[in-house]
């Protein structure tokens, strides 16, 4: 069975730091692209960042870049979301997704999800 | 980045009838040399994360009940579900994933009347 799971998440300052992780299990996770969605309470879905299988290609959201960065530790089944220099409109439900069994690249659907994580920006 | 507008916002559907979700992409997603749509669909519920419902404009996803069927080509799309049941009420979105940033429509919001 898939599973991601999504821990990290909490409270922190603006301008402050935390680093989310998403544990895969049940599939072959190094053959993956995997990507960050997030969503605001309340709000809609907003595409973060995606990761290729090796870790060399990245691609994020501009209000992001610069910011945030993904990585990945395939021997770990882990991928990473280092979310630096934190503002007050980060605030959302942060969750990782894999891309879908019928794709050959990063421009894919997003199979499955994990629960995700709060992040809360606030002083 | 490909802007995507869901219509209408908020719909009400009385059980066992046909409910439809439209979505407006600011460009083209059909890539011409495989001849596919770059647009998903997906459903969420309150307190869950999203459901993968079609994927290439009209693929269901595998487990999805038959109910469910995805239309349309280049900029404008539909789900539609044939016999709304009860436990469809949630928020659907589409997805555009033909370019990064991998937009989503604003979601609609689908009750039962």
């Amino acid at each position: 069975e898939v599973q991601l799971v999504e821990s990290g998440g909490g409270l922190v300052q603006p301008g402050g730091s935390l680093r989310l992780s998403c544990a895969a299990s049940g599939f072959a996770f190094s053959g993956y692209w995997m990507h960050w969605v997030r969503q605001a309470p309340g709000g809609g879905l907003m595409w973060v960042s995606r990761m290729n299988t090796d870790g060399r290609i990245t691609t994020y959201a501009d209000s992001v870049k610069g910011r945030f960065t993904i990585s990945r530790d395939n021997a770990k089944n882990t991928v990473y979301l280092q979310m630096n220099s934190l503002r007050v409109e980060d605030t959302a439900v942060y969750y990782c997704a894999r891309t879908g069994l019928h794709c050959t690249g990063g421009s894919c659907y997003l199979d499955y999800w994990g629960q995700g994580t709060l992040v809360t920006v606030s002083s | 980045d490909i802007v995507m507008t869901q219509s209408p916002d908020s719909l009400a559907v009385s059980l066992g009838e046909r409910a439809t979700i439209n979505c407006k992409t600011g460009q083209s997603v059909l890539f011409s040399s495989n001849n596919k749509n770059y647009l998903a669909w997906y459903q969420q519920k309150p307190g869950q994360p999203p459901k993968l419902l079609i994927y290439w404009a009209s693929t269901r996803e595998s487990g999805v009940p038959d109910r469910f069927s995805g239309s349309g080509s280049g900029t404008d799309f539909t789900l539609t579900i044939s016999s709304l049941q009860a436990e469809d009420v949630a928020v659907y979105y589409c997805q555009q994933y033909y370019n990064a940033p991998y937009t989503f429509g604003q979601g609609t919001q689908l009750e039962i009347k």
